[in-house]
């Protein structure tokens, strides 16, 4: 089984519709990373979230980390075909001692298609 | 600012031929990561690397694959006598200090094995 399970796989909605992605582990997170790619190219970094509980916005993107730093959501208002990409949750599931230090384990994505 | 430049972007070699992946981190990044998405799965760790020092290579395959990040110049993801498991999206990262401030990829280069 995944270390980190992102859902949905992939994800169809019409412009304007809100969407959430869910990133869950089994184990606690030392920080969870979101990215977007679009298809064929690199990683856009969205977001960093550390603390349980943290919740960070930009532009009509909002991703949160539960209190007890094993799940993480990401969602989108107003969703626009812009937005439309593979989303990929990345985490830092520790290690022995802590932190893995750069070692990031990563979701399987999802697939957001935006129709206009 | 320059973002992590990878080179080449593409990259084809025939069976048997060697590979050299090229990154240049962010400007003031000294932590270098580099990462493989093969075809249908995820993005995989492969090895964490500082100026002159391998911090960890737990997700290298044990043979044909070598990294390293000189004191001077780009790191270096070297594959020896690829094949044609090889091809895949290979990704380098870069950060300031490890995971404080995030991890900036660069848009990878994709090596074609044929």
């Amino acid at each position: 089984s995944q270390e980190l399970e992102q859902s949905p796989q992939s994800l169809i909605v019409q412009e304007g519709k809100n969407l959430t992605i869910n990133c869950t582990s089994s184990k606690t997170l030392y920080g969870l990373y979101w990215y977007k790619q679009k298809y064929g190219e690199g990683l856009i970094f969205l977001m960093m979230l550390q603390k349980g509980g943290e919740e960070k916005s930009h532009e009509k993107i909002t991703a949160k980390l539960d209190e007890k730093k094993q799940q993480s959501s990401l969602h989108i208002t107003a969703s626009q075909p812009s937005h439309a990409g593979i989303y990929l949750c990345g985490a830092d599931i520790g290690g022995a001692g802590g932190t893995s230090y750069g070692k990031l384990t990563f979701g399987q994505g999802t697939i957001l298609t935006v129709h206009p | 600012n320059a973002g992590v430049m990878q080179n080449p972007r593409h990259l084809v070699r025939r069976r048997g031929q060697e590979a050299r992946l090229r990154c240049s981190p962010m400007k003031g990044h000294s932590h270098v990561y580099w990462y493989r998405q093969l075809p249908e799965e995820g993005l995989k760790f492969m090895v964490y690397l500082q100026k002159e020092n391998i911090i960890d290579e737990s997700g290298m395959p044990k043979e044909r694959f070598s990294a390293e990040f000189p004191k001077e110049g780009p790191s270096i993801l070297r594959i020896q006598q690829v094949v044609r498991g090889d091809s895949a999206a290979y990704f380098c990262a870069s950060s300031p200090l490890s995971g404080l401030y995030g991890y900036t990829f660069g848009s990878g280069t994709r090596l074609t094995v044929v």
